[in-house]
Order: structure tokens, then sequence, then C-alpha cells
């Protein structure tokens, strides 16, 4: 089974900042990667599947990127909206099971 | 649009059982994979387990966690999926997430598109 770490836990920035968020596996897995974001009270929103694909209706400023253990999501420059906590998600192909990462909260200096 | 809307959840006393129901609409719910998360106070995000569609089989698959004791199954024919929980514990206390996702070759969904809003199991004495 793969482990998923986040760095930092947290990362306290201001708007019009950029944001780089990492998620470190914990070893080669064929599968697929997700990234969330989940604000206060309500469900995870998809903002990038397949490593560096933007779900639909996501801002071009959130981008991922990344191979083998190391993947990143960006964001280029901060919209007061977009602080929140953000969760990475790997899918391994087979056997079939979904980890997540422990979570970045991303708030406002 | 999608919607799922998750029902069922409350406050159960330990060891005794729950099923969960999440009802989709505004898509074809026979050919969409789903899936069950949870997320435990204060807490991140936990996958439960996910069901393939009837032409991949229908088979499911759960997290190590509630292996035996949860069961994930669907009705197509009124677009709901269930979560059965037996033998709940304390540490079973969180909002349950249904999801919907785009599948790969195996027929499970290698992401959450669109999740319902969720609903909160408490379990405690």
């Amino acid at each position: 089974e793969i482990d998923l770490t986040q760095s930092p836990a947290t990362l306290s920035l201001s708007p019009g900042d950029r944001a780089t968020l990492s998620c470190r596996a914990s070893h080669i897995v064929d599968g697929y990667l997700a990234w969330y974001q989940q604000k206060p009270s309500q469900a995870p929103r998809l903002l990038i599947f397949e490593t560096s694909n933007r779900a639909a209706g996501i801002p071009a400023r959130f981008s991922g990127s990344g191979s083998g253990t190391d993947f990143s999501l960006i964001i280029s420059s901060l919209e007061p909206e977009d602080f929140a906590v953000y969760y990475c998600q790997f899918r391994s192909r087979w056997p079939p099971a979904i980890t997540f990462g422990q979570g970045t909260r991303l708030d406002i200096k | 649009d999608v919607q799922l809307v998750e029902s069922g959840g409350g406050l159960v006393q330990p060891g005794r059982s729950l099923r969960l129901s999440c009802a989709g609409s505004g898509f074809n719910f026979g050919t969409t994979s789903m899936s069950w998360f949870r997320q435990a106070p204060g807490k991140g995000l936990e996958w439960v387990a996910f069901i393939r569609t009837r032409a991949y089989g229908g088979n499911a698959a759960y997290a190590a966690s509630v292996r035996g004791t949860f069961t994930i199954s669907r009705d197509d024919e009124n677009s709901v999926a269930y979560l059965q929980m037996n033998s709940l514990q304390p540490d079973d206390t969180a909002i349950y997430y249904c999801s919907t996702g785009q599948y790969d070759e195996t027929g499970y969904p290698t992401r959450g598109d669109h999740w319902g809003q969720g609903t909160l199991v408490t379990v405690s004495s």
C-alpha cells in the first residue's frame, strides 16, 4: 500500500503569491494522481486529475506536475477564494485502492 | 447537472448497524462507478469503498479498515448506491460522502469528479 506525504502541513501566503504544494509517494506505483480543494463544511472539489489535467471549470492558475514519487500542485497567483485545505489522492491501478495525503492548509498571511 | 444526495446518517450505538443511501441524478447511473469516502471530525479524507458497474461485473473493493464490516451495493433501477455498515465503532464517526468519477480499464474510479454534501454518522453510547 502506498503512503502519500504532503508538505508543508500549513502554508501561509498572501493574495497574489505563488503557492507550491508537494505530495510525495512512499514508492513508485502504477496509478493516477489527483488533487482536491476543500473549504470548511464543504465537500472536496476535484482540481487536477492524472497528475496534470485540470478538471472542468477549474481556473488556469491551478496546475499540476510530477512523476515517479514527487508531485506538485501550483497556484500561480493566489485569489482570496483559494485559501482552503488541499489533498492529493492516488488510485493504484491494481489492486485498486485509493490513498489520500494528510492535507496542506493554505492560510492567508 | 450531476447531483448526489446522501442520507441515512445519525447517532448509533457501538456494535449496531446503519445503512447509508446515495441518490444520483443528472447522469446515467447504470454506467457510472460509485465510491464512498469519509472524513472524521477535524481529520483528512479516507477512501471507504467503490463498486463497478454491472458491465464490469458489479464487483467492489474496500479499504482495509472496513473490509469485512462494510458492504457497498447499487440499485441501478432506482439510481441509488448503498453503504451497509455493521459492527460500528466510535472511530467510524465521520461525514460519509458518495462520489462518482471516471473509471479506468479495471472499471474502478480513478478520482472523484462529483461529490454529495455528505451525511454525518456518529457512533457513541
